[in-house]
């Protein structure tokens, strides 16, 4: 059983340049989150996607936007990249269910260095 | 913003040692889960605490939870060289919610 894909693994980008992430969900789960993760500091909440659809977002600028696909995987976008977009990019996912509480599995991030 | 806090932020200590690792959050929550991350890594799930559970065990792992304190702490016991690694807890805050926020983490490093 996979869990949680992501790619690439590393890129290295130009500011106001514009960079695609991809991430496949762990099999059997229809949710996907995108968190940053600056160095030193813990992960934070980007936007969830279900059923296609952006349900929650953090507090991040519209340059970042997101899609899901029918197959539940993932992409997030960011344009205009800026010198401190330079981060971990973490993919999770997990199972919509209604009982309190799931388990959210993450994928090994996609290192983005923009200079 | 970050929810909570990690305490200590560094800690090292002896294989063999036990290891133990608190969080305190602001919120109220619906449940509570730690991560491991090794350098530049991904995280990966230790184990979930809910609101109303107040312990759990896993393996060499021990969290509690004092939701009257907002806080949780986390034991590793009889640690190994592999544990060495950064350690953060994650609030969640509804039902079937996929949103956690996460502290700033707590970095353990295991002496051989």
């Amino acid at each position: 059983d996979a869990g949680v894909t992501q790619s690439p693994t590393h890129l290295i980008k130009t500011r106001g340049q514009q960079v695609t992430l991809r991430c496949s969900p762990k099999s059997g789960h229809d949710t996907v989150s995108w968190y940053q993760q600056a160095l030193g500091q813990g992960p934070q909440f980007i936007f969830q996607y279900y059923e296609e659809e952006e349900r929650q977002r953090g507090n991040f600028p519209d340059r970042f936007s997101g899609h899901q696909f029918p197959n539940y995987s993932s992409e997030l976008n960011v344009n205009a990249l800026l010198l401190g977009d330079s981060a971990l990019y973490l993919c999770a996912s997990s199972w919509r269910a209604k009982e309190a509480g799931n388990t959210i599995y993450f994928g090994e991030g996609s290192w983005l260095t923009v200079v | 913003s970050q929810q909570g806090e990690e305490d200590p932020q560094a800690l090292s200590i002896q294989e063999g040692e036990n290891a133990t690792m608190n969080c305190s959050y602001k919120t109220s929550i619906n449940n509570l889960q730690w991560y491991r991350q090794n350098s530049g890594r991904g995280l990966v799930h230790l184990i979930l605490i809910r609101s109303n559970e107040r312990e759990k065990h896993s393996g060499r792992l021990r969290v509690t939870l004092d939701t009257s304190k907002k806080s949780s702490s986390l034991l590793i016991t009889a640690s190994r060289a592999a544990d060495t690694a950064s350690y953060f807890c994650a609030t969640g805050l509804n039902f079937g919610n996929e949103k956690l926020t996460f502290g700033t983490g707590t970095r353990l490093t295991i002496i051989p």
